[in-house]
């Protein structure tokens, strides 16, 4: 079936370094993906979606491009600050069903 | 707008009780979800609604899980009996229309469970 799987956090990065997050997924068919965030003591919320093949998404200073070839969608951003502190989460729709499949989620901790 | 409300916000039980837990989805939204999310994983999905029918409660453990939605709107899940591995974030979320290309998910801040 569908799975999406993220790298393991905690990841901790001083502040104006450079971030990426690896996302991976199985998937039949061509699903959209998608990063949502969840920031301290607040629900999920879309930060960025690819809907098809080498599409990049980007919100905020980040971006991820959807990979078909290496089943890919990793998060990056040039130079993180202190308030992206928070949990990504890498997810995928079939498109079909309507339901989003997320994977287990990474902790960002920037540090000033 | 405002946005998807949930309530309680935190609920602490014993196991074998009962709970319920409500969510009013955003003004419009067709489809409502109910995930569950273990702490270190992230949201599994528990059942979908489109107006105020199922349309997914494969993951739904409907031995001690249900759920409602009444008149297409507010939805209630109920755990009874609750077990100690149902300690978990309950999320709720809606969309206008069923997840895709281009529909947009919102999801409340949660329910955390307690189960001792």
């Amino acid at each position: 079936g569908n799975s999406v799987t993220q790298m393991e956090g905690p990841v901790t990065l001083s502040e104006e370094a450079f971030l990426t997050i690896n996302c991976t997924y199985t998937a039949t068919g061509y699903p959209s993906l998608f990063w949502y965030v969840q920031y301290p003591g607040e629900g999920l919320q879309l930060l960025l979606k690819a809907t098809k093949a080498d599409d990049k998404g980007s919100n905020k200073g980040f971006e991820a491009t959807y990979r078909k070839e290496t089943t890919s969608f990793h998060l990056e951003k040039g130079s993180v600050q202190v308030s992206d502190s928070a949990v990504y989460f890498c997810a995928l729709s079939d498109n079909q069903g309507g339901k989003l499949i997320f994977g287990q989620g990474t902790e960002l901790s920037v540090k000033p | 707008e405002a946005g998807v409300a949930q309530s309680p916000r935190y609920k602490i039980i014993e196991k074998r009780q009962s709970v319920a837990f409500w969510c009013n989805p955003i003004s419009g939204h067709a489809t409502l979800y109910w995930y569950q999310q273990i702490l270190g994983q992230g949201p599994k999905l528990l059942i979908q609604f489109q107006n105020n029918g199922v349309v997914d409660d494969s993951q739904l453990p409907k031995d001690r899980f249900s759920a409602e939605r009444l008149k297409g709107v507010d939805s209630t899940l109920k755990i009874q009996p609750a077990k100690l591995e149902d300690s978990a974030v309950y999320l709720c979320a809606s969309s206008f229309d069923r997840v895709g290309n281009n529909e947009k998910l919102f999801f409340g801040s949660g329910t955390q469970l307690s189960v001792l």
